[in-house]
C-alpha cells in the first residue's frame, strides 16, 4: 500500500473546523483515501472516503488535492468527543485486504 | 452501519492461563476477519487474517501456536492467547469488512488483556 505522511498532533478549538491534512505522493490511480478515527481506548471506526471528488457526509468532509497527492479531513465544528487519532489510509479499490495504519494525527479539542 | 461485537472488553489473568476473545458480526456476513494489536501510545499491528472455514494467515514474527485462531462461521471469529505472559499484555481489536463490500472495514471495540 501507497504511504501516507500525516502530522503526530494537532490542537482545535471546540465548535471550530478543523482541517486534518494527509500527504500521499505515491498514491495510485486505483486507491481510495479512506480515513478511520480511534477514541481512546476504542476500536478505530470509519469516518469518511473518497476517489478524486471531494465528499461529504455527517461526520465530515474529504477534500481531495486536484492531483491526488494530498488530502484534508475537514470536522466543520470540533467538539470534544471528537478528540482521537485520526488515520489516512490508502487503499485499493474494492480490497478486502488489512487496513494498514500509520501512526496517524492525535487531535486535541480545546474547552 | 454494520456492527462488530468483541467480548470480553477487558480481561486480567494470570501468567500462564489461556484467554480467548470473540469477535462477531452481528448484521452482517464475514467471510475474512482480522486480528490487530496495540501496545501503548502506538499504532495498531495486524497480526494475522482469520478466514471462513480454513487457516488464518499469520504476519510475520507473529506466533501461530501461541495465537490460535478460529473462524467457525460467517459470523464469528476467535482469538486465544494460549500460556499468556505478561508481555502479551495488549490492546486486541479485530475488524471485519461486509462479504462483497469490501470498501468499509467495521471494527470490535477492542479487548484490554492484562496478564499478572
Amino acid at each position: 500500500d501507497a504511504k501516507t505522511t500525516q502530522p503526530n498532533s494537532m490542537e482545535s478549538n471546540e465548535e471550530e473546523p478543523v482541517h486534518l491534512p494527509c500527504n500521499h505522493s505515491t498514491i495510485s490511480g486505483t486507491d481510495y483515501i479512506h480515513w478511520y478515527r480511534q477514541l481512546p481506548s476504542q476500536g478505530p471506526e470509519y469516518v469518511i472516503h473518497g476517489l478524486t471528488s471531494n465528499v461529504n457526509n455527517r461526520m465530515a468532509s474529504l477534500a481531495i488535492a486536484e492531483d491526488r497527492k494530498s488530502s484534508t479531513l475537514i470536522l466543520h465544528r470540533a467538539t470534544l468527543r471528537d478528540a482521537a487519532v485520526y488515520y489516512c489510509i490508502l487503499r485499493d479499490r474494492g480490497s478486502a485486504r488489512q487496513l494498514t495504519f500509520g501512526s496517524g494525527t492525535q487531535l486535541t479539542v480545546l474547552p | 452501519g454494520a456492527v462488530v461485537s468483541q467480548h470480553p472488553s477487558r480481561v486480567i489473568c494470570k501468567s500462564g492461563t489461556s484467554v480467548k476473545i470473540e469477535c462477531r458480526s452481528l448484521d452482517f456476513q464475514a467471510t475474512t476477519m482480522f486480528w490487530y494489536r496495540q501496545f501503548p501510545k502506538q499504532s495498531l499491528m495486524l497480526m494475522a487474517t482469520s478466514n471462513e472455514g480454513s487457516k488464518a494467515t499469520y504476519e510475520q514474527g507473529v506466533e501461530k501456536d501461541k495465537f490460535l485462531i478460529n473462524h467457525a462461521s460467517l459470523t464469528l471469529s476467535t482469538l486465544t492467547v494460549t500460556s499468556a505472559h505478561p508481555e502479551d499484555s495488549s490492546f486486541y481489536i479485530c475488524s471485519a469488512p461486509p462479504a462483497g463490500k469490501g470498501d468499509i472495514q467495521y471494527f470490535g471495540a477492542g479487548t484490554r488483556l492484562s496478564v499478572l
